[in-house]
């Protein structure tokens, strides 16, 4: 069955523009998990949704949210983009219920200019 | 709160050598444990997970990891390097309430030495 698929794959936006990522999960699976990864902070966990709610939220200020729709696929967008918003940004998706396992896709490579 | 922590942000071994990546959780009560690569420029695969179903955990490509409560420690080892795992291990953590959230350790870099 096809994987976690992240688009687009690389970006290149400019410091104060917003960016939408986009996650489409496993069929079948319906939660959905954002992470943050960089160099000097590591993988850090942004949201999960689930059944198009979000069920947990890491620590991020509000210029990083998400949502979900109906058929499980899922977009993250980051508004007035700053610097330190360069990342890799991955999505996970899983069952949802407790300790599935969770999938990850290749990733959404964001540089802030 | 929970967290991983990971000993050696890089490791070298020789192919054919014992490959051991450390790993300690902080949780009072232990959590589920996993050990993920990330190949460059790719996501995360799962080698293995612990769910305290049993302490000793076989994973893919030839890895497994042991839980000891006594040392708070689920350390991943391979018998036998192999250049094709040349990559980045991160040791992660889930509170046993499964609350679908993933705590990473700081991740571990692995050279293979031909």
């Amino acid at each position: 069955k096809a994987g976690v698929t992240q688009t687009p794959r690389y970006l290149i936006k400019t410091r104060g523009q917003q960016v939408t990522l986009s996650c489409s999960p496993i069929s079948g699976h319906r939660s959905v998990s954002w992470y943050q990864q960089t160099p000097g902070q590591g993988l850090q966990f942004l949201f999960e949704y689930f059944s198009e709610t979000q069920r947990n939220k890491g620590n991020f200020p509000g210029r990083f949210s998400g949502r979900q729709f109906s058929n499980s696929r899922s977009e993250m967008n980051v508004s007035t983009l700053e610097l330190g918003d360069s990342a890799l940004y991955l999505c996970a998706s899983s069952l949802g219920d407790s300790l599935t396992e969770a999938f990850f896709g290749q990733g959404t490579r964001l540089t802030v200019v | 709160a929970q967290s991983v922590t990971q000993l050696g942000s890089h490791v070298s071994v020789s192919e054919g050598a014992l490959v051991l990546l450390r790993c300690n959780y902080s949780s009072s009560v232990p959590p589920y444990l996993f050990w993920y690569v990330q190949y460059p420029n790719q996501g995360l695969q799962l080698l293995l997970k612990y769910t305290s179903a049993a302490t000793l955990v076989k994973g893919i490509n030839g890895f497994e990891a042991e839980f000891k409560k006594s040392e708070t420690s689920f350390h991943l080892t391979k018998p036998s390097a192999h250049m094709s795992d040349a990559a980045e291990y991160f040791c992660a953590s889930e509170s046993n309430f499964g609350n679908e959230k993933l705590t990473f350790g700081t991740g571990t870099r692995l050279t293979i030495i031909p």
